[in-house]
């Protein structure tokens, strides 16, 4: 079956590096996906890496992925005060996971930017 | 280009009553899914649908009905309402993109308490 965790909550100093953890379990997952939720929004795509892929950078996020331990990192660099949001781990198994090509979400990391 | 469009934005219902929550999409996406999202338990999904005229259960299905006659619509029913359905609402498309990777689009939500 499949599992998402991520701790629920990182507290971090603005200017500073956030680093969001996230440990799955199904091992053919094809993809993994950053969804950012900002207070009361829906979610949106922040960034994804096929599972064939140890890393992805864009701009300030960097994705990295330990295929071996099944652990997905998400780095903010120089984080704003408008990165303050719930950051959600999603993995997408072909042919299941939530029904044909569905995501499997994790519980959401809330993401507190301290000036 | 609307995307992923939900109404009502909020709801309170009285117990036993029903109501539909609709979600419609223009992106011509195959797969639509609707999820609940309860603080602490992240997003669950609900029912899913690969395609016009097929729907199957998620994690959470209990309580609630949908349907799919058109690619764009996959409205949810609540057939009689319950304390415990007091919840966030997302409804989310998405091309069916087996080993190719497909960004799900959300809608932003429905907030629904039940009283």
């Amino acid at each position: 079956g499949e599992d998402v965790e991520q701790s629920l909550f990182l507290s971090v100093r603005e200017g500073d590096s956030s680093v969001i953890n996230c440990t799955y379990t199904d091992s053919s997952s094809t993809y993994l996906y950053w969804y950012k939720q900002e207070p009361g929004a829906g979610l949106q795509l922040l960034t994804y890496i096929f599972s064939n892929m140890d890393m992805k950078q864009d701009q300030r996020l960097t994705v990295l992925l330990n295929k071996k331990d099944k652990h997905l990192s998400l780095r903010i660099a120089d984080t704003q005060t408008g990165d303050s949001a719930i950051y959600f781990c999603a993995e997408s198994v072909w042919g299941s996971g939530g029904g044909a090509d569905g995501l499997t979400f994790g519980k959401g990391t809330h993401l507190i930017i301290q000036p | 280009n609307a995307g992923v469009t939900q109404t009502p934005k909020f709801q309170v219902l009285k117990t036993g009553q029903s109501m539909t929550l609709q979600c419609a999409q223009d992106m011509n996406h195959e797969y639509m899914s609707w999820y609940r999202q309860d603080p602490g338990m992240g997003l669950r999904l609900i029912h899913y649908s690969v395609g016009a005229g097929i729907t199957d259960q998620g994690e959470v299905p209990n309580g609630y009905n949908v349907s799919r006659s058109t690619t764009e619509d996959f409205p949810l029913r609540l057939l009689s309402a319950a304390p415990s359905q007091t919840s966030v609402y997302f409804c989310a498309s998405r091309m069916t993109g087996g080993l190719s990777n497909t960004e799900a689009f959300f809608g932003q939500g429905t907030r629904l308490t039940v009283v």
